[in-house]
């Protein structure tokens, strides 16, 4: 069965500092990688998806990820974190199992000091 | 261009009463829908999902129902809710051989 883990259920930074947040998965092929993100009170925004080709997938908002299948890890980073980016940020894990289902992981609450 | 809205935005009931929660998607044909629950502190949890019209797949046993009557249209019920029926509701969509999910803004539910 599919799963996802985000081990950090929330992590602070300074605004200008890079950023890291991890996230594993476990499935028995290469799935489909996904990062999203949440304000407070909202939707979900897709920031990146990858599935195959280069394992450094670029995002919206210059936000990256990379795939690493030895470590099944999909860790999404940033160079420089704005105030902005304080957010709720999810990775997810989907795959075509009668239909496409997308199983998230538990969250990642970024919080950025002034 | 394609949008999805979902009301309310906000809801408070009591236990044991009746639940509604609509979601309409537009400018796209056929999209598979779904419900996901967001509780307090954790990750999303998909509730329901439809290919179509009328098929329903229910992911979890509990204590609420989908429904979808037109294409585009989505329902979240219940008859009777519970406290831990408590949360924050998400309807999304998708497209046939597009993997990424488009959200609305969610329904944030308090059951007293």
């Amino acid at each position: 069965a599919q799963s996802v883990t985000q081990p950090d259920i929330h992590i602070t930074v300074s605004e200008g500092a890079s950023l890291e947040l991890r996230c594993n998965y476990s499935y028995g092929a290469t799935p489909y990688l996904f990062w999203y993100v949440q304000s407070p009170g909202q939707g979900l925004q897709l920031l990146l998806k990858y599935f195959s080709g280069d394992t450094l997938v670029q995002g919206i908002k210059g936000f990256e990820a990379e795939f690493k299948r030895s470590q099944s890890s999909f860790n999404l980073r940033k160079p420089s974190v704005h105030w902005s980016d304080a957010a709720e940020y999810f990775c997810a894990v989907g795959a075509w199992t009668g239909g496409f289902k997308t199983i998230f992981g538990a969250g990642t609450r970024l919080f950025v000091k002034a | 261009s394609q949008t999805i809205h979902q009301w309310p935005a906000t809801l408070v009931q009591p236990v044991g009463s009746p639940l509604s929660l609509e979601c309409t998607v537009e400018g796209t044909s056929n999209p598979n829908l779904y419900w996901y629950r967001q509780a307090a502190g954790r990750g999303l949890q998909l509730l329901f999902y439809s290919v179509g019209i009328g098929q329903i797949s229910s992911e979890v046993p509990q204590n609420l129902s989908a429904s979808r009557p037109q294409d585009r249209q989505f329902i979240l019920s219940s008859k009777k809710l519970l406290l831990s029926d408590s949360g924050f509701y998400l309807c999304a969509w998708d497209q046939d051989q597009d993997e990424k999910l488009f959200f609305g803004s969610g329904t944030q539910l308090s059951v007293l």
